[in-house]
């Protein structure tokens, strides 16, 4: 049984640049996480779905953040543009309520920005 | 606002002895308790977790306890091994509610 994958593993761009996080959620889960990881201020939760809508988007912290998922298996995490202060991991989990169940996390995309 | 407050950055015991990492919360409302265990380059695996109905859940080495009138919350690992070291994230959530929300996580040094 396939967990939460994501794409891809480490990105490193340059300023200004766009930037595309993947995540495939396991299969039947009808709720998607994308959470950012820094040392600051730990797992901060961004957006998250609920049977493809988007339920809560306030972790996002700017307007060139955007997310999308079109279908049950995929989700994306769009910057546009990138700057540097966005560098950090990047989250995606699953699960399989609507909430206080347990999440499944992916491995995470590394993020630097130049 | 950081609802979930982890105030140790880090944490270092000698394998065999106890490990206390501790957790407190702001909102009432959270009735879902949760610790994650992350290891480096991999993402945070579920670890245990407890409902506001009890004050205490036991899973092997690990113990979860929960004082709710203090708004507070301990993971105990004992004995700790050195496979233990790793971040440890206390997360709280809502019955019926979307939200789960992290503290900062404490890194857990287990020396040999």
């Amino acid at each position: 049984d396939a967990g939460v994958i994501q794409s891809p593993r480490h990105e490193v761009t340059e300023m200004g640049q766009e930037v595309t996080l993947r995540c495939k959620p396991i299969s039947g889960h009808n709720s998607l996480f994308w959470y950012r990881q820094t040392m600051m201020r730990g797992l901060e939760l961004l957006i998250y779905f609920n049977n493809n809508v988007p339920i809560d988007d306030s972790g996002m912290p700017e307007d060139r953040f955007s997310a999308k998922m079109p279908n049950a298996s995929f989700s994306t995490l769009k910057i546009q543009p990138s700057e540097p202060r966005d560098s950090a991991v990047y989250f995606c989990a699953s699960s399989r309520g609507t909430g206080g169940e347990k999440l499944f996390f992916g491995s995470g995309t590394q993020l630097s920005v130049l | 606002d950081q609802q979930v407050k982890q105030n140790s950055p880090s944490l270092s015991v000698q394998e065999g002895r106890i490990s206390i990492l501790n957790c407190d919360y702001t909102n009432s409302m959270f009735d879902y308790f949760l610790w994650y265990k992350k290891y480096p380059a991999e993402g945070p695996t579920f670890l245990i977790s407890i409902s506001s109905i009890k004050d205490k859940n036991e899973d092997g080495r690990f113990t979860v306890f929960l004082n709710k009138s203090a708004k507070h919350l301990s993971l105990h690992i004992v004995p700790s091994q050195p496979g233990d070291s790793a971040v440890y994230f206390c997360a709280a959530s809502r019955s019926g509610g979307f939200k789960t929300i992290f503290g900062a996580g404490t890194r857990l040094f287990v020396k040999a």
